[in-house]
């Protein structure tokens, strides 16, 4: 199974910052990776997929990179409803995997 | 606009079995591959099984190998989950999730979720 994993666990932001989160595979996946923002109590949404393309109707500040095993997604800057849990899943093979997930909290 | 809706949540005692359902608007389901997802309270997400648009085609995480079923009807444009031999850790809100294009893994849609809890 394709390994995800997301860095930081956690971390804490003001209203403004950029805001960048990593992640990582244990093998290439090609360009074959999402990202998702899930609220509490909510399901995740789908904010890029194939590693750079955005979602309709997510703003621009969002944006994401990378390929083969190194991925990242960055928020230009951070606005109140973008504190939330942000996941990465790979496409590319079976199992799908999921990261651990990044708790973007306020500062 | 596109709602996926699951039902059939709810407690049962470790052993006991479950039905989960996923039905859809506005979104023809049996073009799609569609998945069901879970989250274990507090924890990440799950990708437990998939089902090709026609149902020929199936896979399941090992989690879920053996004990749950993937089904669907296109004429009721909805799509099953068969839970068996439940156990405490299978204790999660159950997602229904589908893509808006033949990237059959991309999760452009999603139920609201369903919550299973087992326990004595």
């Amino acid at each position: 199974d394709i390994q995800l994993t997301q860095s930081p666990s956690s971390l804490s932001a003001s209203v403004g910052d950029r805001v960048t989160i990593t992640c990582r595979a244990n093998q290439s996946i090609n360009h074959y990776l999402n990202w998702y923002q899930q609220h509490p109590g909510k399901a995740p949404k789908l904010l890029i997929y194939r590693a750079s393309s955005l979602q309709g109707g997510v703003p621009p500040r969002f944006s994401g990179s990378g390929s083969g095993t190194d991925f990242t997604l960055t928020v230009s800057s951070l606005q109140p409803e973008d504190f939330a849990i942000y996941y990465c899943q790979e496409s590319y093979t079976f199992p799908v995997t999921f990261g651990q997930g990044t708790k973007v909290e306020i500062k | 606009q596109v709602q996926l809706v699951e039902s059939g949540g709810g407690w049962v005692r470790p052993g006991g079995s479950l039905r989960l359902s996923c039905t859809a608007s506005a979104f023809r389901l049996s073009d799609k591959y569609m998945s069901w997802i879970r989250q274990a309270p507090g924890k990440g997400l799950e990708w437990l099984a998939y089902i090709s648009s026609g149902g020929s085609a199936r896979d399941y995480a090992d989690s879920a190998r053996g004990r749950f079923t993937i089904s669907r009807d296109n004429a009721k444009n909805s799509v099953y989950l068969q839970m068996n031999s439940l156990r405490a850790e299978d204790t999660a809100v159950y997602y229904c999730a589908g893509p808006d294009s033949n990237a059959w893994f991309t999760f452009d849609y999603w139920g609201q979720g369903v919550l299973v809890t087992v326990s004595s």
